[in-house]
């Protein structure tokens, strides 16, 4: 069984910029939360996603924004990149939202902002 | 609000030493604790979980117990071994009657093992 599929594993963007990253649940997962990991402020959570409707968002600027497709698959969006926005992006999926341990998690995509 | 502390690392240890990460919490609901573990270049695996007060995770030799008295959820273990070096978050998600909510994550310690 495949596990939670995170692209591209590594990027690096120039501020003002924007990009996109994706992530591929667990088969039959409908599930799909996203969360930054960064060396001062740890992990934060940005927003699940469940049947192609956001259900839950942390607290994080309008830049970041997401979306879900029909066969659950998850993009992560930031617009307007900041030098602060340089994090591992770690997306989970579980078979429905709002089941705390009930998370995979990926490898992550590691946003380098220059 | 809710939140998680945890002891700052790095820990080093010797091979078969005994393990203690501490934290703790604060929530305003009925939180579920967790312990995470995060090896190099990797993302984040399940390492334990409870439920409940004086519920006690357990895996692979690591154990937490629930204290809901002193709003607790120490990680233990016996005798660690160089497989073991990794980050280990602890973290928490209140129950919204039935439902969980996101992960809140401590910041993490990491642990280094040397033969």
């Amino acid at each position: 069984k495949a596990g939670v599929t995170q692209t591209p594993r590594y990027l690096i963007k120039t501020r003002g910029q924007q990009v996109t990253l994706s992530c591929s649940p667990i088969s039959g997962h409908r599930s799909v939360s996203w969360y930054q990991q960064t060396p001062g402020q740890g992990l934060q959570f940005l927003f699940e996603y469940f049947s192609e409707t956001q259900r839950n968002k942390g607290n994080f600027p309008g830049r970041f924004s997401g979306r879900q497709f029909s066969n659950s698959r998850s993009e992560m969006n930031v617009s307007t990149l900041e030098l602060g926005d340089s994090a591992l992006y770690l997306c989970a999926s579980s078979p429905k939202p709002r089941t705390g341990s009930g998370y995979t998690f990926g490898s992550g995509t590691r946003l380098t902002v220059v | 609000g809710d939140s998680v502390t945890q002891m700052e690392g790095p820990v080093t240890l010797s091979e078969e030493a005994f393990l203690t990460i501490n934290c703790t919490y604060t929530a305003t609901g009925y939180p579920s604790l967790f312990w995470y573990v995060q090896y190099p270049g990797e993302g984040l695996q399940l390492l334990l979980k409870a439920t409940k007060a004086d519920d006690k995770g357990s895996n692979k030799g690591f154990e937490a117990t629930y204290r809901k008295e002193t709003t607790s959820f120490h990680l233990e273990k016996g005798s660690v071994q160089v497989s073991d070096s990794a980050v280990y978050f602890c973290a928490l998600s209140i129950d919204y009657g039935g439902s969980q909510g996101n992960l809140i994550f401590g910041k993490g310690t990491k642990l280094s093992v040397k033969p």
